[in-house]
């Protein structure tokens, strides 16, 4: 069956440094990955969307990139700031309007000041 | 906008009772998700709608779960009857497609506690 795989632990980083998140899938081949970012006690919060066919997207210091080879998606924050603590979710789809997209259960990030 | 509209933000029950969550989407969306969020099993899809209509439900766990969808802006989610186990958030979200090419944007959830 399809699975998502997230950084269980959560992530602890100095600010300023480069925050790392990690996705990985597998008995699956998605068209798209997307990442949404979640607060406690709030619904998730889309963030960016990447398709199969580009290895990178950037928007402002968010940066993801998508290797299907290795079926994995690596989400980065650059110049990380304590406002950047939350829980990011990564989800897959595949190409049909009928495909679900599939979450997974999310890293914590924390972001020390 | 004002965003998805999701009602009530909080509902305790005791095992029985009847729960009815209530969901607006935002206006425009022709995709409407709810969804379960727990710790053990994080974000996992119950049902959704294309144009009014259930397009899968086979997410939902059981049938004491049902879900309806009369119009355009509103949408319901009911668990008759409650148990226990049914504790989690409850999440309704809205598209503009429903391909994975297509943002979702979420409510605030209903945090559901059963007794």
């Amino acid at each position: 069956s399809q699975k998502i795989e997230q950084n269980s632990e959560a992530l602890n980083i100095q600010e300023g440094k480069t925050a790392t998140l990690t996705c990985n899938y597998t008995n699956y081949s998605p068209a798209y990955l997307q990442w949404y970012r979640q607060d406690p006690g709030r619904g998730p919060v889309f963030l960016l969307l990447i398709r199969e066919n580009e290895k990178e997207k950037r928007k402002e210091r968010l940066k993801v990139t998508f290797d299907t080879t290795l079926k994995q998606s690596l989400f980065h924050i650059t110049a990380s700031q304590p406002a950047d603590s939350a829980t990011y979710l990564c989800a897959l789809a595949g190409y049909s309007s009928a495909s679900k997209i599939i979450f997974g259960s999310g890293t914590r990030l924390s972001i020390r000041p | 906008d004002a965003g998805v509209i999701q009602s009530p933000r909080h509902e305790v029950t005791e095992m029985g009772q009847e729960v009815t969550l209530r969901c607006k989407p935002i206006s425009g969306h022709d995709y409407l998700f709810w969804y379960r969020q727990t710790m053990m099993r994080g974000l996992e899809l119950l049902i959704y709608f294309n144009n009014n209509v259930p397009i899968d439900d086979s997410g939902m766990p059981e049938d004491r779960f049902s879900a309806k969808m009369p119009n355009a802006s509103f949408s319901t989610l009911k668990i008759q009857p409650s148990e226990p186990r049914d504790s989690a958030v409850y999440f309704c979200a809205s598209s503009r497609g429903g391909q994975g090419s297509y943002e979702q944007y979420f409510g605030p959830g209903t945090r559901l506690t059963v007794t």
